[in-house]
C-alpha cells in the first residue's frame, strides 16, 4: 500500500491571507496525483489531476505544482477567502482505478 | 440532477447486526467504489468495481460485502464481523478521461454508528 502524506494536518488562516500545504508520496512508479476538496456536509469535489513532473495547474485562486522526482504536490491558495474553509485532500493513483489517499488538511479561514 | 446518492444520512444499529448501505449513481459511469473514514486518517477503500457483477477488495474489506447487480448500484453490507464499524461511508463513481487517467465523484456520505 503506498504512503500518502499531508502537512500540516490542519490550518487556521486570517481572511486575505496567501497559503500553502504539502501532499508527499512514493516517487518511484508515480503515474498521477489527484487533489479534492471537501466542504464541511457535502461531498469531496475533484480540483486537479496531475500527472507530469513540473506539472502546475491553476483554478481560480488556488494552484498546485508538481514534483515527481522528490515525490511530493503544493497547493497554494492566494487571498484565502471564507469559503475556502475545507479539508483538501490529496490521493495517487495505485493500480487500475484505485486511489490512495491521504488524511487530508483541514483549512479554516477566519474573517 | 445527476449525481450520486447515499442514503440514510446516518444510520444507527445494535452491535451484531449487518446493515446495508445503499449507494446509487445515475452518471453512466462504470466504476464504483466504497470507501471509510476515520477521524484522523484518510478515505480508506473497502471494495470497488470495475464492472457489473465484477468486484475487487480494497484495503480493508475485512467484515464487508458488496454485491454490483445494476450498473447504478453499489450497495455495502457492514457485517457482525466488522471489528470497528462505526465511521463515515463514502461512496464514489468514476468516469475514464484522456490518457488512462479517471475522475471520481463522491456521494454525500452516510455515518455509521454501531452501539
Amino acid at each position: 500500500i503506498l504512503n500518502v502524506e499531508q502537512s500540516p494536518q490542519s490550518l487556521h488562516v486570517q481572511e486575505g491571507d496567501s497559503t500553502n500545504f504539502t501532499c508527499s508520496f512514493p516517487s518511484s512508479n508515480f503515474y498521477a496525483l489527484h487533489w479534492y476538496r471537501w466542504e464541511t456536509a457535502k461531498s469531496p469535489e475533484a480540483l486537479f489531476v496531475m500527472t507530469l513532473n513540473g506539472d502546475e495547474k491553476k483554478k481560480g485562486r488556488i494552484s498546485a505544482t508538481l514534483n515527481t522526482k522528490e515525490g511530493y504536490s503544493y497547493l497554494y491558495i492566494k487571498g484565502s477567502q471564507p469559503e475556502d474553509s475545507a479539508t483538501y485532500l490529496c490521493a495517487i493513483i495505485q493500480g487500475a482505478q484505485k486511489l490512495v489517499f491521504g488524511q487530508g488538511t483541514r483549512l479554516t479561514i477566519n474573517p | 440532477d445527476g449525481g450520486i446518492t447515499q442514503s440514510p444520512k446516518y444510520l444507527f444499529r445494535k452491535e451484531g447486526q449487518n446493515v446495508t448501505l445503499s449507494c446509487e449513481q445515475n452518471l453512466n459511469h462504470d466504476a464504483m467504489y466504497w470507501y471509510r473514514q476515520d477521524p484522523g486518517q484518510g478515505l480508506r477503500l473497502i471494495y470497488y468495481s470495475q464492472i457489473v457483477n465484477d468486484f475487487q477488495k480494497g484495503d480493508i474489506a475485512e467484515g464487508y460485502s458488496v454485491s454490483r447487480e445494476k450498473k447504478e448500484s453499489f450497495p455495502l453490507t457492514v457485517t457482525s464481523a466488522q471489528k470497528n464499524p462505526t465511521a463515515f461511508y463514502l461512496c464514489a463513481s468514476s468516469i475514464s478521461l484522456a490518457g488512462g487517467l479517471y475522475e471520481q465523484y463522491f456521494g454525500p456520505g452516510t455515518r455509521l454508528t454501531v452501539t
